[in-house]
């Protein structure tokens, strides 16, 4: 099946900085989706990002779908963003999620 | 708010107790997700309805039987857990048929720890 490489796996951060988040994935896929997950568990929908590239606010992601990576990316970063960000992608009626990074931005 | 409401939040039972995961969306959505998280694994996908139809069963235990009575309810009822099935209990919802190929919106979990 599709493997799904996230990193770093760990990532610490003083706030303001900017961070580059990676997905890689080892096959074609039809969706990819960036979640985060907040300290307190809920889990939310940041780009559905099958390709090119989007941007909300502080957030942008690029999917390069040919070369099968994606990358999120946080600028400026607030101490609201840290939790653990999933990418997840999509392949013949399967999800298969990233084991996730797990940002910590200090005050 | 995401649009979709997960009951309880945190739930606690012994290994021979029943009890029953409920998620409701508010989106008007056709496609209902439970996922597993487990500490320090990747979100496990363990069923998939699509218009009331189970379309995914990724060869989950029987002792986790879902239950879809319409598109905006989903049930996950538990029976004879185990200590290993302790974990965060995440439904999601998206509009269309087909899995995944629209954006999911999460509800907030359930916290499931097995005695």
């Amino acid at each position: 099946g599709i493997q799904v490489e996230q990193s770093p796996p760990d990532l610490i951060l003083q706030e303001g900085a900017n961070s580059t988040l990676r997905c890689n994935f080892s096959d074609s896929v039809n969706n990819l989706q960036w979640f985060h997950q907040n300290p307190w568990g809920q889990l939310i929908n940041l780009f559905y990002i099958p390709s090119g590239t989007k941007q909300n606010g502080r957030l942008s992601a690029t999917t390069v779908a040919t070369e099968r990576y994606s990358l999120l990316y946080i600028s400026s970063s607030q101490t609201t963003d840290s939790g653990v960000y999933f990418c997840a992608v999509n392949r013949d009626d399967k999800i298969i999620f990233g084991k996730g990074t797990r940002l910590h931005i200090l005050p | 708010e995401t649009g979709v409401t997960q009951t309880p939040r945190h739930l606690v039972m012994g290994m021979t107790n029943k009890k029953s995961l409920k998620c409701e969306q508010h989106l008007g959505h056709n496609a209902m997700y439970w996922y597993k998280q487990s500490a320090k694994k990747p979100l496990e996908l363990m069923f998939v309805y699509s218009l009331e139809e189970r379309v995914e069963n990724n060869s989950v235990p029987s002792r986790f039987s879902p239950e879809c009575p319409n598109s905006s309810h989903l049930f996950l009822h538990l029976h004879t857990l185990q200590p290993e099935d302790s974990a965060l209990y995440l439904c999601a919802s998206s509009q269309g048929r087909a899995i995944g190929n629209q954006p999911q919106h999460f509800g907030d979990g359930t916290r499931l720890s097995i005695l």
